[in-house]
């Protein structure tokens, strides 16, 4: 079974540039979601889709952040502009439909993120 | 808002040594999972608990929910250089799975 797919694997950006994330959940997984885990911590949820709805997106930075995923298959996480503090690595997960009591969340293997 | 606090943050053992990591929950959980994350890659789920007073066991891996569902867990028993890595609790207080991370604790296993 495939994993998550994530690209890029790396992004080096100036501050106040644009940059996008892109994911590809595994097959059959309704549930998405896109962490921010910065250097020593713990991930921290941005955003959680369910099909393509948004379950929960309290904790995205709505004014430089956005996330779509159209087709309730494959996402996009974007920042525009960027800030020195978005560094970091920003993992995509999925999960089963909650439907299912299914709740184990499969990680993508992250994008860096470097914002200079 | 929802806090979740682990602690030690960082354990050095002794190959053969035991450990133990403990997860704190500012509010009551729904469920709460635990992963690990080897250095450089990315979290891998182990378990999740659901009932009060609830203990799960997986080879030399014990793990522990509270019986306020508050607090959580992991121990290792005789732990191996494979151990290696950061444990994460990830407390749902929904059960909508939106998880907030714990600060995780990082097992240095020296051989």
């Amino acid at each position: 079974e495939a994993g998550v797919a994530q690209s890029p694997r790396y992004k080096i950006i100036e501050k106040r540039q644009s940059v996008a994330f892109w994911c590809n959940p595994i097959s059959g997984h309704a549930t998405l979601y896109w962490y921010q885990q910065i250097l020593g911590q713990g991930p921290k949820l941005l955003i959680q889709f369910q099909n393509n709805g948004v379950v929960d997106d309290s904790q995205l930075p709505k004014d430089r952040f956005s996330a779509e995923r159209l087709k309730g298959v494959d996402s996009t996480l974007k920042i525009q502009p960027a800030k020195l503090e978005d560094s970091a690595v920003y993992l995509c997960a999925s999960s089963l439909s909650l439907r299912t009591g299914s709740y184990e969340q499969y990680f993508g293997p992250g994008t860096r993120l470097t914002v200079t | 808002g929802q806090q979740v606090m682990q602690i030690p943050q960082y354990q050095h053992v002794q190959e053969g040594e035991d450990f133990t990591t403990y997860c704190n929950s500012s509010t009551t959980l729904s469920n709460i999972q635990w992963y690990k994350q080897r250095p450089g890659g990315h979290p891998v789920f182990l378990i999740q608990l659901v009932k009060s007073g609830e203990v799960k066991k997986q080879k030399r891996l014990t793990f522990q929910f509270g019986e306020a569902k508050k607090n959580s867990s992991l121990h290792i028993t005789a732990t191996q250089t494979t151990d290696v890595g950061t444990y994460f609790c990830a407390a749902d207080q929904t059960g909508a799975n939106n998880l907030f991370f714990g600060t995780g604790t990082r097992l240095t296993v020296i051989p």
